[in-house]
């Protein structure tokens, strides 16, 4: 059982918007950075935003990032095939002194 | 190029030991805490354990306290997840990853390990 939700599937037609939501509690999100990471089929995972709302070189700006008190939420404009993958968030627990990732999100792209 | 290589995987029985290694290459591998992440077969991400850049500091899940303990060699670059006492859920994909508290931003391809009789 994961301290942080996510829903365990979304979908949207290509070039449509989604959004992953991750929530979590006042000692793993309210008080750190979420990160969230796209994991391909057989492959290792990337990061595709950092502390909160940033992306790393390479990533697009279709892939938005934020927080909201415990909350944080992954957004996916213009959905392309190549989307499709399981989602992750992570961040750190403070009180536990360990990371923490949600369940995972699948992404179909319709 | 940033590059992270694990190594160690294998099949284990119950109860057996075994050692991981993740040598890393194109940062200053002693400026940089270090996790350990595994992954379950059709299972998610689950964080293991970490260690600061100097070594002085590590961190582990509950899951595998008291079992497995991480360290480093900065001299080599390497980072080392000695398991022991190990059970069949602990079969999963192990990665090496760059990063602790803010982000993990380097990956590597991970490494296998099966716990079975």
């Amino acid at each position: 059982q994961s301290v942080l939700t996510q829903p365990p599937s979304v979908s949207a037609a290509p070039g449509q918007k989604v959004t992953i939501s991750c929530s979590g509690s006042s000692s793993n999100i309210g008080n750190n950075y979420v990160s969230w990471y796209q994991q391909l089929p057989g492959t290792a995972p990337k990061v595709f935003i950092y502390e909160n709302n940033k992306r790393p070189s390479g990533i697009p700006d279709r892939f938005s990032g934020s927080k909201s008190g415990t909350s944080a939420t992954l957004g996916i404009t213009g959905l392309q095939t190549g989307d499709e993958a399981e989602y992750y968030c992570g961040t750190w627990d403070s009180s536990l002194s360990v990371v923490i990732f949600g369940g995972g999100t699948k992404l179909t792209v319709l | 190029e940033v590059q992270l290589v694990e190594s160690g995987g294998g099949l284990v029985q119950p109860g057996g030991s075994l050692r991981l290694s993740c040598v890393a290459s194109g940062f200053t591998f002693s400026s940089y805490a270090m996790s350990w992440v595994r992954q379950a077969p059709g299972k998610g991400l689950e964080w293991v354990s970490a260690i600061s850049g100097s070594g002085g500091s590590t961190y582990y899940a509950d899951s595998v306290k008291g079992r497995f303990t991480i360290s480093r060699d900065n001299s080599k670059n390497t980072l080392y997840l000695e398991m022991n006492s190990l059970r069949a859920e602990d079969t999963a994909v192990y990665y090496c990853a760059k990063g602790l508290v803010r982000y993990m931003d380097v990956w590597g391809k991970g490494t296998t390990v099966t716990v079975s009789s």
